[in-house]
């Protein structure tokens, strides 16, 4: 089984939809993270959380929103969505005693019309 | 302004024919280099992290390097099976939690 799961892997939506993003891991990790990647853009830092009582806003967290039900479960956001946020999320995680490197799920490719 | 540039954008090896790929930065306080590697359809899968210049890390065909201002990734002998895009991405030390990737370079390795 995948170490860091995503539901669901891809999503058509319209604009002005709720949708939410969610992300599960087994590893055993305190820091979650969601990114979307654009084509030429490289991944983008949406929220990241340290703890369940820690959520912080990254580089473009506006439009989005997130959620840390449980150390192993954080959530992803779109109150309403737009076309402009049509891209690839990734929630990704990483140990705090052992740096900063990322363990990523499989992505859920989002599209809005 | 923190930056990391990545070149070239894709780069075609013949099977076997050893290159290098480029991850230029820029960033107040280097906490960390990572290199990742992503397939089609897939998230990064993590390969090095590098925190000081001068370091070296090894995996099978790859070996990452770092200076002060870059990091190099190179890959010899490369497989087909090396096909795909690599990405580079930096911890900034300053300004709370701060990791910045590049757009990547897409590998293509032909038999």
């Amino acid at each position: 089984d995948a170490d860091v799961t995503q539901t669901p892997r891809n999503r058509i939506t319209k604009t002005g939809k709720r949708i939410m993003l969610e992300c599960s891991q087994t590893k055993g990790h305190d820091r979650m993270y969601w990114y979307r990647q654009d084509p030429g853009l490289g991944l983008r830092l949406i929220y990241y959380s340290f703890d369940v009582k820690d959520i912080n806003k990254g580089e473009i967290s506006d439009g989005y929103s997130v959620s840390r039900q449980a150390q192993a479960k954080f959530s992803l956001s779109l109150e309403s969505a737009i076309p402009n946020q049509t891209a690839l999320y990734f929630c990704a995680t990483s140990d705090s005693g052992k740096g900063f490197e990322q363990y990523f799920g499989p992505g859920t490719r989002l599209t809005v019309t | 302004e923190d930056q990391v540039t990545q070149s070239p954008e894709a780069l075609r090896l013949q099977e076997g024919e050893s290159s290098s790929l480029n991850c230029s930065y820029t960033v107040s306080g280097l906490r960390g280099l990572f290199w990742y590697r992503q397939d089609p359809g897939k998230g990064p899968e993590f390969l090095f992290t590098l925190y000081s210049a001068g370091e070296e890390k090894e995996k099978e065909r790859l070996k990452a390097t770092l200076t002060k201002k870059e990091s190099f990734l190179h890959i010899t002998a490369p497989k087909p099976e090396d096909s795909a895009t690599y990405l580079c991405a930096v911890q900034a030390g300053t300004g709370g939690f701060k990791t910045i990737f590049g757009a990547g370079t897409r590998l293509f390795v032909k038999a």
